[in-house]
C-alpha cells in the first residue's frame, strides 16, 4: 500500500552541492510530477512527465533537471544548490493527464545553507 | 495564466459544525477539474474531492462536498460535522485537463476547537 514514495525525507546541502531527489510509484501511473512548497505558499510545479520517456517544465523549472527513468521512477536533480532552492519538495502521480487527480508523497524536506 | 484565490488565510470551526472554505478561480479554459487537497501538520498532501467541468451535479465525498458555480468561477468545499482531525491546511486548484498544470491556491488554515 506505498504509493508514492520520496527519499530522502530530509536533506541538508550547502551551496553549490548537487543531489537527486527519488521518486517511486507502484500505482501504475503513467504521470509524475514534482512540485516545491514554500512557505504560506501552495505547491508550485517544477517538472513534469506526462508518460514514460517525456518531460515537461512546470512553472519554476530553473535550476532544476529531471529523469524519468522508467514508468515507476521519477527523479529530481539539482546541479548547484543555492539557497532560494530551500523548500518542501513534493512528488506526484496521476493516472494520466487526463485523468489527473494527483497521488502526493509524503514530502523532502530540503534546506541550502 | 491561471489565478486561484483562497481569500479565507484562516477559518475556526466548532467541532460538529460544518464550515465553508472559499475558493474561486479565474481560467479561460472551459474544460477544467477543480480539486481539493488536505494538509495535516504531518506534511501530506491527501486529496479530498474532485469536480469534473461538466458534472451536472456537486460532489460529494462523505462529509466533504463542493458548492461548484461556474458562472461565479467558484468551488467552495464545505466540510459538515467537523471532526478535530479536519484541522490542517486546505487547497484548492483547478485542473485544465490539458496541460496539466495543477495550479494551487495559497490555502486556508482550518482549525476545529471544541
Amino acid at each position: 500500500n506505498a504509493g508514492v514514495t520520496q527519499t530522502p525525507k530530509f536533506q541538508v546541502l550547502k551551496t553549490g552541492q548537487s543531489m537527486t531527489l527519488q521518486c517511486a510509484q507502484d500505482m501504475n501511473h503513467n504521470s509524475m510530477y514534482w512540485y516545491r512548497q514554500d512557505p504560506g505558499m501552495g505547491l508550485r510545479l517544477i517538472y513534469y512527465s506526462a508518460s514514460e520517456g517525456t518531460t515537461d517544465k512546470g512553472e519554476v523549472p530553473n535550476g532544476y533537471n529531471v529523469s524519468r527513468l522508467n514508468k515507476r521512477e521519477f527523479s529530481l536533480r539539482l546541479e548547484s544548490a543555492a539557497p532560494s532552492q530551500t523548500s518542501v519538495y513534493f512528488c506526484a502521480s496521476s493516472e494520466s493527464l487526463a485523468k489527473n487527480i494527483q497521488y502526493f508523497g509524503a514530502g523532502t524536506r530540503l534546506s541550502v545553507l | 495564466a491561471q489565478k486561484i484565490t483562497q481569500t479565507q488565510p484562516g477559518m475556526f470551526v466548532q467541532e460538529k459544525e460544518a464550515v465553508t472554505l472559499d475558493c474561486t478561480y479565474d481560467t479561460s479554459d472551459p474544460s477544467y477539474g477543480l480539486f481539493w487537497y488536505k494538509q495535516p501538520s504531518s506534511g501530506e498532501m491527501i486529496f479530498l474531492i474532485y469536480q469534473g467541468s461538466y458534472d451536472q451535479q456537486n460532489a460529494t465525498e462523505g462529509r466533504y462536498s463542493l458548492n461548484f458555480q461556474k458562472a461565479r468561477k467558484s468551488a467552495n468545499l464545505v466540510i459538515s460535522a467537523s471532526q478535530l482531525g479536519d484541522s490542517a491546511m486546505y487547497f484548492c486548484a483547478p485542473d485544465t485537463g490539458t496541460a496539466s498544470k495543477l495550479t494551487f491556491g495559497t490555502g486556508t488554515r482550518l482549525q476545529v476547537t471544541l
